[in-house]
């Protein structure tokens, strides 16, 4: 069974300092990871994801994250805030099963920018 | 990526009546998902929707509540029936590309409140 921690419920970073969203999982498989965004009133956005290719993944908007297989963490990070990142952040796994793929999501970390 | 609309994008409704959201996706999406995120919660998946038969529901889910259909590849609909006010959630439609992707994109939600 798979399973996703997110070590933080609400994050506060004043504008131009770097953020830190931190994530750990628990697969039996070798997973795939995702981060989403979701804004205010909107959708959920993919931010970036992790297949096997490299273990740092450049996603949208400056975020990138490393996977770290031995602290079984997909922390998200970005050099420098912006109050358009202002937003809801959700570390997702996923596994093969039963012909279709299940998405397992944190229960969500809040991003608040100080000006 | 993929293309997801979702209508309504808000509702209100009374308790004991039925709304109907439907999910309209571009053509290169082959599977459909419906998620509930409750207030102030992480996305929980009801069920995955199958072209021509019927949804495969998950634990908790079923389908006299919400009855799910997917007449072709593009679309589908999700009902929420007798609804009470335990049910005002955002209710979201996600697909996969075709292809064995595991990647998700998700609409713009539907905003659900029962009074």
């Amino acid at each position: 069974a798979q399973s996703v921690t997110q070590l933080d419920s609400h994050v506060s970073v004043s504008e131009g300092t770097p953020v830190l969203l931190r994530c750990n999982y628990s697969s039996s498989y070798s997973p795939s990871l995702f981060w989403y965004v979701q804004h205010p009133n909107k959708g959920l956005q993919l931010l970036l994801k992790y297949t096997s290719a490299a273990t740092l993944v450049k996603g949208i908007n400056g975020f990138e994250a490393e996977f770290k297989k031995s602290e079984t963490s997909f922390h998200l990070t970005k050099p420098s805030a912006h109050m358009s990142d202002a937003a809801e952040y959700f570390c997702v796994v996923s596994e093969p099963g039963a012909g279709s793929y299940q998405l397992t999501f944190g229960k969500g970390t809040k991003l608040s920018v100080i000006p | 990526s993929a293309v997801i609309s979702q209508k309504p994008s808000r509702d209100i409704c009374q308790r004991g009546t039925s709304l109907t959201i439907q999910c309209q996706v571009d053509s290169q999406v082959t599977m459909m998902f419906w998620y509930r995120q409750q207030p102030g919660q992480s996305l929980t998946l009801i069920a995955t929707a199958n072209q021509g038969s019927e949804a495969t529901y998950e634990s908790g889910f079923v389908i006299d509540k919400f009855p799910i259909s997917r007449p072709n590849l593009t679309f589908s609909t999700l009902t929420v029936s007798n609804m009470s006010p335990e049910d005002s959630s955002i209710y979201l439609c996600s697909g996969a590309l075709a292809g064995g992707t595991d990647t998700q994109y998700f609409g713009p939600g539907t905003r659900l409140t029962v009074l």
